[in-house]
């Protein structure tokens, strides 16, 4: 069955540092993937999209690389400020992507 | 612009009641709706789906119903609701494939 798994549940780092959270997955072969940002006790708020001809996609302070082959994707905060802690979801969907398949999410923590 | 709206934001029923989530979107014309349910820790799980009007695709067995009665209106209901009913309700919108899915503001239902 398909799985997807976010590398950790939660991950503390510090301030001005680089956030690098791991998205994998199996038994999928996903056309799109997308990352979330979720606030507690709110929706998820859509971050970016990339597809799977596609290698990497950036947006501000965000980076995305999504590797077909090891059937991961990293999502980068670059000089992350601690109002960048939420948590995290990757979301997969196959070639019509209109479906799309949440990961657990990874809780980041970003430390004064 | 678009805007979504859900409703209620918090609600606490007893179990064997009936339940009914509205959920309805502005701006856009004939957009994919979605209704998840995000239990305490876990990831989103795709309840229904529609791409139109009465039409509605139901991805995990349940006692939950969906219905679109009109383009930009979605609801989901349940004739008697379970303790395992429980959880955090999202209704989300997107336009065209791969897209980015809009959520609304999340129904928190605690069924007692």
């Amino acid at each position: 069955s398909q799985k997807i798994e976010q590398n950790s549940e939660a991950l503390n780092i510090q301030e001005g540092k680089t956030a690098t959270l791991t998205c994998n997955y199996t038994n999928y072969s996903p056309a799109y993937l997308q990352w979330y940002r979720q606030d507690p006790g709110r929706g998820p708020v859509f971050l970016l999209l990339i597809r799977e001809n596609e290698k990497e996609k950036r947006k501000e302070r965000l980076k995305v690389t999504f590797d077909t082959t090891l059937k991961q994707s990293l999502f980068h905060i670059t000089a992350s400020q601690p109002a960048d802690s939420a948590t995290y979801l990757c979301a997969l969907a196959g070639n019509y992507g209109q479906n799309f398949v949440f990961g657990p999410g990874t809780r980041l923590s970003v430390l004064p | 612009s678009q805007t979504i709206h859900q409703w209620p934001a918090t609600l606490v029923q007893p179990v064997g009641s009936p339940l009914s989530l509205e959920c309805t979107v502005e701006g856009t014309s004939n957009p994919n709706l979605y209704w998840y349910r995000q239990a305490a820790g876990r990831g989103l799980q795709l309840l229904f789906y529609s791409v139109g009007i009465g039409q509605i695709s139901s991805e995990v067995p349940q006692n939950l119903s969906a219905s679109r009665p009109q383009d930009r209106q979605f609801i989901l209901s349940s004739k008697k609701l379970l303790l395992s009913d429980s959880g955090f309700y999202l209704c989300a919108w997107s336009e065209w494939e791969g897209h980015g899915y809009t959520f609304g503001s999340g129904t928190r239902l605690t069924v007692v």
